[in-house]
């Protein structure tokens, strides 16, 4: 399976930019890298996905360098409502089998 | 609201027996995956099915079985139920069969073995 670190957790506050950062070995070449934000007693909602280089929506950008090993999610600005558990999901070279991140509980203050 | 839908929301049983969970994916959707999400293991994926079809599979148990039917609904059969099985489990849809996985997730349901 591939492996995956995260961060356990980070703590922020309001207005500041956030960067987590997701590290991944033996992921599928041509897979993308996607990213999910989950609330308490909820299922995970999708935030952002990309291949490589930098991608950017209305939520949030991720960064993911040649090497595609890691993937940085960047939320800019972030409020309290963005306290959550953030995960990155990836695919295994090969199985096709999908692997979560342990997820990075972030905490984000007044 | 995903669209995504699971019954039951929760559910509660003995050790040894077998249950049933029940999922209804998106409209459009064609690929339906499980995941298992417990205190100590985060989200763990289990199978996906794509268009009726296993697609891939996670380190699934063998006491575990899944299927997805012609209307594309999908259940997630458990059986000898242990108390380490009590968890999360999350069904999610999805359009295609591979990446990107953009992939929708149900309101989960509790299991709880005793």
């Amino acid at each position: 399976l591939a492996k995956t670190t995260q961060p356990i957790s980070m703590d922020s506050y309001e207005g500041q930019e956030v960067n987590i950062t997701c590290s991944h070995n033996n992921i599928a070449t041509n897979d993308y890298i996607t990213w999910y934000q989950q609330f308490p007693s909820q299922g995970p909602r999708f935030i952002i996905q990309g291949y490589k280089t930098k991608v950017t929506n209305e939520v949030a950008s991720l960064f993911i360098p040649a090497d595609r090993k890691s993937s940085t999610l960047s939320l800019p600005r972030v409020s309290l409502s963005d306290t959550a558990v953030y995960y990155c999901l990836v695919a295994d070279t090969g199985r096709r089998a999908l692997t979560f991140g342990s997820g990075t509980r972030l905490q984000v203050q007044p | 609201d995903s669209g995504v839908t699971q019954t039951p929301k929760h559910l509660i049983t003995a050790t040894g027996q077998r249950v049933t969970l029940r999922c209804s994916p998106r409209s459009g959707d064609l690929s339906v995956y499980w995941y298992q999400q417990s205190l100590d293991q985060g989200l763990q994926f289990l199978i996906q099915y794509y268009n009726g079809e296993e697609r891939a599979k996670g380190n699934i148990l063998e006491r575990f079985s899944a299927q997805q039917f012609p209307d594309l609904h999908s259940e997630l059969n458990l059986s000898s139920l242990e108390l380490g099985d009590s968890a999360l489990y999350f069904c999610a849809s999805s359009v295609g069969q591979g990446s990107p996985y953009e992939q929708y997730f149900g309101p989960g349901t509790r299991l709880t073995v005793t």
